[in-house]
C-alpha cells in the first residue's frame, strides 16, 4: 500500500520567515495530495491540494508543488503569522482500486514565533 | 452549520463495553469516510462508503469494528467489546463525488476506553 513520509516533524520559525514542509509517497499510481492544516483541538480543515496533471499551485500565501518523477511534494508557506501555528498534515490519494482512501503522514507541528 | 457533524463528541466507556458513533456529511456529498487519529499520528483510513455501499475497508478495521451507511446519508461506526488499545479521535470526512476529490472533516469523537 501508499506509505507517505513528512519532514520535519516540527518547525519553528519567526514571523515573517518562510516555511517549508516536505513530503514524499511511495505509490507513484496515487495522483491527488492534498494538504490539512489541524490546529490543537479541532478537526483537519482542507487548505490546498495538488493533482497530479499539475507541477504547482499557488493561494494567496500557500503553495503546493509536485514532482512526480521524484514522488515528492512540498508545502510552502510564506510571510508566515502566529495564526499559521498548528499541526500541518500531508496525504496523498488515487492508488489503484482504492481511489479515494487518503494515506497521510505524521504530521509537522509548525510554531510561528512572534 | 452546513459541515460534517459527528456524535457524541467525547465517549468514555470500560473495557468490554459497545460504542456507537455517528457522522452526518455533508448534505450533497454521496461519498462518507471513517478515519482513526491516535496522538502524534496522522489520520488512518478505516472505511469509505459510496451512498450506502461500504468499497473498502482496512485491515485496521478488526471483526470488532462495523460500519453502516443505511440509506446514504448519515453512518454510524460501532466498536464491540472495546479495548483500550481503541483509545483514539474516530474522524468522519465527506466528498462530493465524481471528481470532486476533496474531503472535509468532521470534529471528530474522542473515544477513551478505561
Amino acid at each position: 500500500g501508499e506509505n507517505v513520509e513528512q519532514h520535519p516533524s516540527t518547525l519553528s520559525v519567526q514571523e515573517g520567515d518562510s516555511a517549508v514542509i516536505k513530503c514524499t509517497y511511495s505509490d507513484s499510481a496515487s495522483n491527488y495530495f492534498p494538504w490539512y492544516k489541524q490546529e490543537l483541538g479541532k478537526r483537519p480543515q482542507l487548505i490546498i491540494d495538488i493533482r497530479s496533471n499539475v507541477g504547482e499551485k499557488k493561494d494567496q500565501r500557500i503553495a503546493v508543488t509536485l514532482n512526480k518523477t521524484a514522488k515528492h511534494f512540498s508545502l510552502h508557506i510564506t510571510e508566515t503569522q502566529p495564526e499559521d501555528s498548528a499541526v500541518y498534515f500531508c496525504a496523498a490519494g488515487g492508488s489503484g482500486g482504492s481511489n479515494y482512501k487518503l494515506t497521510f503522514g505524521k504530521g509537522t507541528l509548525l510554531t510561528v514565533n512572534p | 452549520d452546513t459541515g460534517v457533524s459527528q456524535n457524541p463528541r467525547h465517549k468514555i466507556t470500560k473495557r468490554g463495553q459497545n460504542v456507537t458513533f455517528r457522522c452526518d456529511p455533508i448534505s450533497e456529498h454521496n461519498r462518507l469516510y471513517w478515519y482513526r487519529q491516535t496522538l502524534g499520528q496522522g489520520p488512518e483510513f478505516l472505511t469509505y462508503f459510496q451512498n450506502e455501499a461500504q468499497l473498502e475497508k482496512s485491515r485496521l478495521l478488526s471483526d470488532r469494528f462495523s460500519a453502516e451507511r443505511p440509506k446514504g446519508s448519515f453512518s454510524t461506526l460501532e466498536i464491540q467489546r472495546t479495548e483500550q488499545g481503541d483509545s483514539a479521535m474516530y474522524l468522519c470526512a465527506s466528498s462530493l463525488g465524481g471528481t470532486a476529490r476533496e474531503q472535509y472533516f468532521g470534529p471528530g469523537t474522542r473515544l477513551t476506553v478505561t
